[in-house]
């Protein structure tokens, strides 16, 4: 079946560092989606990529899709505290079911 | 997402029990999940439906069934709970076709002593 491998696990960081994470597919991806969950709080959606190399920025976050629509990252500039929380990406399995991938959890040090 | 309601928001029971958690939306959305997020694993798929007629299994089904009483609601039943049950739970929701945006509820904390 469909695999989705998302990395790092975790990620400390000190305010103003930038952050990454990274989901890898096994098969190739019809699009991908970013969500964000804050400590305590439910998974809220960020964006959905489609095309193959997109990339799209929403303030000091980016998002890209790989060429081969099989990986894609996310990037926050000089994070800030209000960043923690833990960040999933998303992709369409068969069926129209959406599977997770586990999760990059943030934590940024005032 | 105050548009998509779970309750109870936290429930303690004991093995064995037959155990209930409801959704409602109010999001107008055919689609309707049910998630368990454990630490470390992400968000794993329960059930699913598409519509009132349609349900679907997901990826960790066992010991768990489901019900759409209506469009708007979309309840989880786990007939004899048992420990490794212990999760956080969520509904979630989404629209039209294709794969579009999921809109969560706010969670169920449920601890099986």
């Amino acid at each position: 079946g469909q695999q989705v491998m998302q990395i790092p696990q975790y990620q400390h960081v000190q305010e103003g560092e930038d952050f990454t994470t990274y989901c890898n597919s096994s098969t190739t991806l019809s699009n991908i989606q970013w969500y964000k969950q804050r400590p305590g709080g439910h998974p809220v959606f960020l964006i959905q990529l489609v095309k193959s190399g997109e990339v799209k920025k929403q303030k000091r976050l980016t998002f890209q899709f790989g060429e081969a629509k099989k990986n894609s990252s996310l990037h926050i500039t000089a994070t800030q505290t209000t960043d923690v929380g833990t960040y999933f990406c998303a992709l369409r399995a068969g069926g129209f079911k959406t599977i997770f991938g586990a999760g990059t959890r943030l934590f940024v040090k005032a | 997402d105050a548009d998509v309601t779970q309750t109870p928001r936290n429930r303690i029971t004991k093995t064995g029990k037959r155990i209930m958690l409801e959704c409602s939306q109010t999001k107008g959305h055919d689609r309707m999940y049910w998630y368990r997020q454990d630490p470390g694993l992400g968000l794993r798929l329960i059930y699913y439906s598409f519509d009132v007629k349609d349900i679907n299994k997901g990826e960790i089904s066992d010991g768990y069934s489901v019900s759409r009483q209506a469009q708007a609601k979309f309840s989880l039943s786990l007939e004899s709970a048992i420990p490794n049950q212990t999760a956080l739970y969520f509904c979630a929701t989404s629209g039209g076709k294709g794969n579009q945006p999921q809109h969560f509820g706010d969670g169920t904390r449920l601890s099986i002593l």
